[in-house]
């Protein structure tokens, strides 16, 4: 069975700085998708950025952009000029290219951003 | 831009209740799905909907859960019997496509379920 790992309950940054929020995996499979979603206060979960596995290329959104290593099976989130705004909980997901509908998540990582 | 509202926000009932989760997914939306979230735990998927049936369901979702699309509009979760372990907050999603096609999930703001 398919795995979501976020080993980092909470993170701290400093406005306008960098932070890297990270995320394993555990899968037999070669074909499946990859999401990092955002759930503000508000708790509507919205998606942030998304990978396709059989896409060498990192996918990246505006300050968003993730390292994808799929040999690792690691999928780490990087917050670039990071705003107050990007305070949430941020969850990895996992879905497979076939077979299934289901999402898995992570714990999620707290984001807190520090003025 | 367009959302999936969910209703009521909470929702407070005593254990052996019933209870109707509604949700109205984004208009051109064709698949649909019900998550929970237990406090400080994973989100877990339960359900997902399809053309009027289940198209697949966890081992969470077992007799006392049921979904509904009573009209063109609303998607409900139903619990028959309430225990006070369903005591958490229900995601309604929905996506454009399925499984073979990268369609990300779109949710709302979620239902606070408390079992007393």
């Amino acid at each position: 069975a398919q795995t979501v790992t976020q080993s980092q309950p909470e993170m701290s940054v400093q406005e306008a700085e960098t932070v890297t929020l990270s995320c394993t995996y555990d899968t037999s499979e070669s074909d499946y998708y990859l999401f990092w979603y955002k759930q503000p206060p508000s708790r509507q979960m919205i998606l942030v950025i998304r990978q396709e596995a059989y896409k060498q290329q990192n996918a990246t959104e505006n300050r968003f952009s993730v390292n994808f290593q799929k040999a690792a099976k690691s999928f780490s989130l990087k917050i670039s000029d990071s705003q107050l705004g990007d305070a949430a909980m941020y969850f990895c997901a996992y879905r497979s290219a076939r077979g299934t509908y289901k999402y898995i998540f992570g714990t999620g990582t707290r984001l807190k951003v520090l003025a | 831009e367009p959302e999936v509202t969910q209703t009521p926000s909470h929702q407070v009932t005593q254990m052996g209740q019933e209870v109707i989760l509604r949700c109205v997914p984004i208009s051109n939306h064709l698949y649909f799905y019900w998550y929970r979230q237990i406090l400080g735990q994973k989100v877990e998927f339960l359900v997902s909907f399809y053309n009027n049936e289940i198209s697949e369901k966890s081992e969470i979702f077992d007799d006392q859960f049921s979904v509904e699309r009573p009209d063109g509009s609303n998607f409900t979760l139903k619990i028959r019997s309430t225990k006070l372990e369903d005591s958490a907050m229900y995601f309604c999603a929905s996506s454009e496509r399925g499984i073979s096609y990268n369609s990300p999930l779109h949710f709302g703001n979620g239902t606070r379920l408390t079992v007393t």
